[in-house]
């Protein structure tokens, strides 16, 4: 039983450039969402999904945009990154219990 | 705008010891609340979850309760040992926009000290 799986696990981009994190769960799960950590902050959603085809903005959607076209699949796109953007990336899905996958650690140079 | 505070934000203890973390919300009107742990480099991993309507919640050597009436919960560890070491993270889920969405609390991490 995979859960939920992200790739890459880390990634540095040069400022500007743009890439996706992919996020995937088998758990037949509606509500799916992308959540950043950064130290001493806690963490933030980005934006989240109540099922395939519907997604909204989370705390700090800015800089970044979602879609969802299958139950399983949730993929977070940055464009143009900048430095801001250094961050632990977290997906997860829920019915009542959340689960998350093992996080993407993203620094922009 | 729903918060989550923990206190304290780290905490050390000798093994063996029963030890309290706390969690407090400002929004008493939550769907449930959720205790994770998560060990450095790792992702998230649920622990417990308490509906709005129950009290508390056991799992092993956890105990998790819920006062939605003061906005706390607390997560109750009995006997410590080493590999209990980990950050504690509570997030209280409440119903917004036909969704369901986390808060998360900055966390209390916990060192057990053999």
């Amino acid at each position: 039983n995979a859960g939920v799986t992200q790739t890459p696990k880390f990634r540095i981009l040069k400022i500007g450039q743009s890439m996706t994190l992919q996020c995937t769960q088998d758990m037949n799960h509606n509500y799916m969402y992308w959540y950043r950590q950064d130290p001493g902050m806690g963490l933030k959603l980005i934006y989240y999904s109540v099922g395939a085809g519907i997604t909204d903005k989370g705390e700090v959607p800015n800089g970044y945009n979602v879609s969802r076209s299958t139950t399983e699949d949730f993929p977070l796109r940055l464009e143009l990154a900048a430095p801001s953007q250094t961050s632990v990336y977290f997906c997860a899905s829920s019915y009542d219990l959340a689960f998350f996958g093992q996080g993407t650690r993203l620094t922009v140079v | 705008k729903q918060e989550v505070t923990q206190i304290p934000a780290a905490l050390s203890v000798p093994e063996g010891e029963n030890l309290v973390l706390n969690c407090s919300f400002t929004d008493s009107a939550i769907y449930n609340l959720q205790w994770f742990r998560q060990d450095p480099g790792k992702g998230l991993t649920s622990l417990l979850l308490i509906q709005s309507s129950q009290r508390e919640q056991t799992s092993g050597r956890l105990n998790a309760s819920l006062d939605k009436s003061s906005g706390r919960s607390t997560l109750y560890i009995a006997a410590s040992q080493p590999g209990d070491s980990a950050t504690y993270l509570c997030a209280a889920s409440y119903s917004g926009a036909g969704s369901y969405q986390l808060t998360f609390g900055k966390g209390t991490k916990l060192s057990v000290i053999p």
